[in-house]
């Protein structure tokens, strides 16, 4: 049961443009969400979090959209760079005394020059 | 460099062997998450420790356990390893549970 839902494996945007990279969740208790960037063989490294108590944050180049009503969000980056390609992952934690983080199944942005 | 270090980097052994691996939290981080990622699988949660006590399991095996230590680095153990243990095994690790949780560069283990 993916309780995290990354649907698009793959993304290709030209450099200069916008990316737009989509996550859907089905678990209401998730109140807390990350998007993290992955480089082959390196470990996630954290870029923008969200509480699902706001619907927008922005740091620089990168701004997370959540829409809890849809149980979605998105992660925008404005302007698109060669150096952005890899692979995003969205995660997700709950209440309660874990938090541990579920994440979705990746998607691979691709920034062609 | 995100202040989580894991070692070793690489590890090859045989099946049904046990390995030990070690994470170091960056500095004042009390939450520690081992995360699992299979070529198939993605990444899945295997356990987090808190100051010590266990906090949350996930997807472990028996054959896996884990301790966090006073200094606050973490180990986890696998035994009677198989074939289908290969895989990156990543520490994370966060001040509090309700920040955002840190990636160490991970281990990768290659059962053979």
């Amino acid at each position: 049961d993916q309780q995290v839902k990354q649907n698009s494996p793959s993304l290709s945007v030209q450099e200069g443009r916008i990316s737009i990279l989509n996550c859907d969740y089905t678990n209401s208790m998730f109140d807390y969400f990350l998007w993290y960037k992955k480089y082959p063989a390196e470990g996630p490294t954290f870029l923008i979090s969200i509480s699902s108590i706001k619907d927008k944050n922005e740091d620089g180049r990168f701004t997370v959209f959540l829409n809890k009503s849809a149980k979605h969000l998105s992660l925008h980056i404005v302007p698109s760079q060669p150096g952005d390609s890899a692979v995003y992952f969205c995660a997700a934690s709950g209440a309660g005394s874990a938090r541990q983080l579920t994440f979705g199944s990746g998607t691979q942005l691709t920034v062609l020059p | 460099d995100s202040g989580v270090t894991q070692t070793p980097k690489h590890l090859i052994t045989a099946t049904g062997q046990r390995v030990t691996l070690r994470c170091s939290p960056r500095s004042g981080d009390l939450s520690v998450y081992w995360y699992q990622q299979s070529l198939d699988q993605g990444l899945q949660f295997l356990i987090q420790y808190y100051n010590g006590e266990e906090r949350a399991k996930g997807n472990i095996l028996e054959r896996f356990s884990a301790q966090q230590f006073p200094d606050l680095h973490s180990e986890l153990n696998l035994s009677s390893l198989e074939l289908g243990d290969s895989a990156l095994y990543f520490c994370a690790s966060s001040y509090s549970q309700t920040s955002a949780a840190f990636f160490g560069q991970g281990t990768r283990l290659t059962v053979v």
